[in-house]
């Protein structure tokens, strides 16, 4: 099985601007979460998204927002981007069969965001 | 609420010789753990995981790790160090209160020396 994908692999954009990533799970794969990881802060939880429903939601502002289709392939949008948001973005699936909390998460490669 | 703490930052290690990252959890029952391993430029690939049962699990490239109760601590362990296993390591819990995130400790990043 191909594993997660996310595209792009890296970006740069200037203070302001928004961007959208995108992530494609495992196939049969039904949840998408997605964590920011930077040097600082280290990974941290963003959301996470099952049958196109937002289901669980970290601490982030308003400007971060993602979305699921009926393939399962998840985007996440950061607009009024701020020098701050510069991180590794990660993609995780799982199959999402059994209780959420147990689930093994399968992570992509990530999206490196570079914001000057 | 629930949290991760990995001591060490940064571990330099002999190749061949013994390896242990320590990870304690704050949680008040038994959580899910997890180890995860992170290249340079790469995503995060699962170790090894304990859910219930058997209290030492076994995991992928020869790493095991041992969840104890009473110490709040699932530390990893390897018997002899490859010079390929230099990477970040991960630990982090899955609980109930946390739906489907999982909290990350800070990671340690292993070091291997020739």
């Amino acid at each position: 099985k191909a594993g997660v994908t996310q595209t792009p692999r890296y970006l740069i954009k200037t203070r302001g601007q928004q961007v959208t990533l995108s992530c494609s799970p495992i196939s049969g794969h039904r949840s998408v979460s997605w964590y920011q990881q930077t040097p600082g802060q280290g990974l941290q939880f963003l959301f996470e998204y099952f049958s196109e429903t937002q289901r669980n939601k970290g601490n982030f502002p308003g400007r971060f927002s993602g979305r699921q289709f009926s393939n399962s392939r998840s985007e996440m949008n950061v607009s009024t981007l701020e020098l701050g948001d510069s991180a590794l973005y990660l993609c995780a699936s799982s199959p999402a069969g059994g209780p959420p909390y147990q689930e093994t998460q399968y992570f992509g490669p990530g999206t490196r965001l570079l914001v000057l | 609420a629930q949290s991760v703490t990995q001591p060490d930052i940064h571990i330099t290690v002999s190749e061949g010789a013994s390896l242990e990252l320590r990870c304690n959890y704050s949680y008040g029952a038994t959580p899910y753990l997890f180890w995860y391993v992170q290249s340079p430029g790469q995503g995060l690939q699962l170790l090894l995981k304990y859910f219930s049962g058997d209290t030492l699990v076994q995991g992928i490239k020869g790493f095991e790790a041992e969840f104890k109760r009473s110490q709040s601590s699932f530390n990893l362990r390897k018997p002899s160090v490859h010079w390929s296993d230099a990477a970040e390591y991960f630990c982090a819990v899955g609980a109930r209160q946390a739906g489907t995130a999982l909290i990350f400790g800070k990671g340690t990043t292993l070091s291997v020396s020739s």
